[in-house]
């Protein structure tokens, strides 16, 4: 079983709807948990953090953790065709590193 | 600007040839860090230093060698380059008490012939 695992997608979803990412955790003791953003070519952007259960927003992104089920999600409201990306999940499983999901490249269709 | 940097964005180079890769960062963080990106994207980290101190060191070929001179700065060397090394090396950083949030620089895409 991979330590983070991620739906490698692509996942379309049309402008101005709801996406939804998802990623599982093997690591039960993990305590922070990111989403990072990465264009073609560019490199991973930080846009999201969650370190307890339940929901964080920030504008149109939001996380949910759900630690009882290893389980932790990204939504996207209002999707915007500048949304479309590869999303990284990533989990500190209480070590010093960040293990990283293999990503879910999102299209976002106008 | 405040940012991690890194040097060259670019380097292409023959087998067997000696390269560095070098990184710095202005964002006063305490932990760098140098990952590899292969082709299908996976993420995977290689080595972590902090304040000048190794404190992860992935299975990586003895050929990768790091090196910090201080802890603003974090090196790549990779002797006898195969072509197998051929990837994005990504330089971060992350600044103490954050549960490990990390900031990467914008990528050194590696090619080797």
């Amino acid at each position: 079983q991979k330590e983070v695992e991620q739906n490698s997608g692509p996942l379309s979803v049309p402008e101005g709807a709801i996406a939804s990412l998802n990623c599982t955790y093997s690591d039960r003791g993990s305590q922070s948990f990111f989403w990072y953003r990465q264009y073609s070519g560019k490199s991973p952007e930080l846009i999201m953090s969650i370190y307890s259960n339940g929901d964080k927003e920030d504008g149109r992104f939001t996380a949910q953790l759900n630690k009882a089920s290893q389980y932790v999600s990204l939504l996207i409201r209002d999707s915007q065709p500048s949304d479309s990306a590869t999303y990284l999940c990533a989990v500190n499983p209480g070590s010093e590193k960040l293990t990283f999901g293999t990503g879910t490249r999102l299209t976002i269709i106008p | 600007d405040t940012a991690v940097s890194q040097t060259p964005k670019y380097l292409v180079t023959q087998m067997g040839n000696d390269k560095s890769i070098k990184c710095e960062q202005n964002l006063g963080h305490d932990t760098m860090y140098w990952y590899k990106q292969d082709s299908k994207k996976f993420l995977k980290i290689m080595f972590s230093y902090n304040n000048k101190e190794l404190i992860i060191n992935e299975t990586v070929p003895n050929r990768f060698s790091p090196k910090s001179p201080d802890k603003a700065h974090l090196n790549l060397h990779i002797n006898s380059l195969e072509l197998g090394d051929s990837a994005v090396y990504f330089c971060a950083s992350s600044p103490p008490l954050t549960y490990n949030e990390q900031f990467f620089g914008p990528g050194t895409r590696l090619t080797v012939l």
